[in-house]
């Protein structure tokens, strides 16, 4: 079974802090992919990465970066120098190669960034 | 750019009504999907849709049905609404299967039912 965790409900952080977010995630696929969304308070979540399950390199996008590891089967995100727009839910998400619709979405993690 | 829409932001109906949520995409995407999101729980899957009159069941398919009589319109049907159906509803698009790709959201449509 497929199966993601984020186990961090909420955290609240001051502005220019450092945050990382956790994901772990449990599939007897050898291929797969993660996901990472972004839910601000509008409501509509907007995607943020994918990366597969071969590719393990680390991604950096702007104040944004990712390091997926798989021995650990984790997929944590991180914001440098947090801003009080970076307040949302954020989502990690994983789904099989092939043959399959069903994306597994973690809990959520709810993020504060206090002025 | 891509957009999702949604038919109502807020909704309230009453127990027993029939109620239609309404979603639309217009990157001419074949998959479209159908979530709730509860607090605590994500984004639970209810019906999905591959093509035009296809759907395949989600993990929570029990008291809804969907329509998909247009590639780019996606409805979600409660036949007849119960209060433990007040969720939050979100709708997706994706393109298919050929490697999974991101899906592209509504703004959501909260529903209330009394």
């Amino acid at each position: 079974a497929q199966k993601v965790t984020q186990a961090q409900t909420e955290i609240s952080v001051v502005e220019k802090e450092d945050v990382t977010l956790d994901c772990v995630y449990e599939t007897r696929d050898t291929t797969y992919y993660l996901f990472w969304y972004k839910q601000p308070p509008s409501g509509e979540l907007v995607f943020l990465i994918r990366r597969n399950s071969f590719d393990e390199q680390n991604e950096i996008s702007g104040r944004y970066s990712w390091n997926f590891q798989k021995s650990t089967s984790s997929f944590n995100f991180t914001i440098t120098a947090s801003q009080v727009v970076d307040s949302a839910v954020y989502f990690c998400a994983l789904t099989a190669s092939r043959g399959t619709y069903k994306y597994i979405f973690g809990t959520g993690t709810r993020l504060k960034v206090l002025a | 750019d891509v957009k999702v829409t949604q038919s109502s932001r807020y909704l309230v109906k009453r127990t027993g009504e029939k109620v239609f949520l309404e979603c639309v995409q217009d990157m001419d995407h074949e998959n479209m999907f159908w979530y709730r999101q509860d607090p605590g729980l994500g984004l639970r899957l209810i019906y999905f849709s591959y093509d035009v009159k296809m759907k395949e069941k989600g993990d929570i398919p029990e008291g809804y049905s969907v329509s998909r009589e247009k590639k780019e319109r996606f409805s979600l049907i409660l036949e007849s609404a119960s209060t433990n159906q007040t969720s939050m509803y979100l709708c997706a698009s994706s393109l298919p299967q050929g490697a999974p790709y991101e899906q592209y959201f509504g703004p959501g449509t909260r529903l209330t039912v009394t």
